[in-house]
């Protein structure tokens, strides 16, 4: 049963950018779509973007096109998922989770524990 | 504000059933996707495809889709069911994942 391990907290400035990763363990991602979503304090769930590993070319939401870059490296069964020019309102909690199936109308059955990103001066 | 709306909470007493909707103009035409996310916990999938259950979600969760309204229904209500519940499908109008707002179950 493949998990998703992701990277650790990180606290970045305004204006920075971050990185966070999410790695696949025991297994693969195979060709099964990985999305990422945030969840900012007490709020729900929004999705960012994702990645379909056949397809390669990442697909962004609307709300954070333009900043945020996903991205995967099949070697190491990684993704990535880079925002920039961050403010406070991007301090959230950052999900990767991994679809049923190779496309993003699947559901998640996998998910990654959460990578939580502050940004404060 | 979110495309699929949901109820913001819902109550019910230990034993009862819960219903918790999921509404947006056609959405009976979409295959939905329902989560259960417990405080400081990552989401988890307890319905898919309208209606089908991951292995391991006991039966008790349940779900239908059609019209204008998507449903999920906990039946025999427990205590450790008290979470957060999503709504989610693909929109292919706009290329994207959407998400239900959450509606807040608490149980009496």
């Amino acid at each position: 049963q493949v998990q998703l391990v992701q990277s650790g907290a990180e606290v970045r400035k305004p204006g920075s950018s971050v990185k966070v990763s999410c790695k696949a363990s025991g297994g693969t991602f195979g060709n099964y779509a990985i999305s990422w979503v945030r969840q900012a304090p007490g709020q729900g769930l929004a999705w960012m973007g994702g990645i379909i590993p056949m397809f390669g070319t990442p697909n962004y939401a609307q709300k954070f096109q333009g900043r945020v870059t996903i991205t995967r490296d099949e070697p190491t069964s990684t993704t990535y998922m880079d925002l920039s020019s961050l403010r406070s309102e991007d301090t959230a909690m950052y999900y990767c989770a991994l679809s049923s199936g190779a496309s993003f109308g699947s559901g998640s059955r996998t998910w990654g524990q959460g990578t939580l990103v502050t940004v404060s001066s | 504000s979110y495309v699929l709306t949901q109820p913001p909470s819902v109550s019910v007493a230990p034993g009862q059933t819960a219903t918790i909707t999921c509404k947006e103009t056609n959405i009976g035409s979409k295959s939905v996707h329902w989560y259960q996310q417990k405080p400081g916990q990552a989401p988890v999938l307890v319905v898919y495809d309208d209606s089908d259950r991951p292995s391991g979600i006991p039966e008790r969760f349940s779900g239908s889709n059609s019209g204008n309204t998507a449903t999920l229904t906990i039946s025999r209500v427990e205590a450790g069911d008290e979470a957060d519940y999503y709504c989610q499908l693909w929109d292919s109008s706009i290329d994207h994942v959407v998400f239900g707002g959450g509606t807040k179950l608490t149980v009496l």
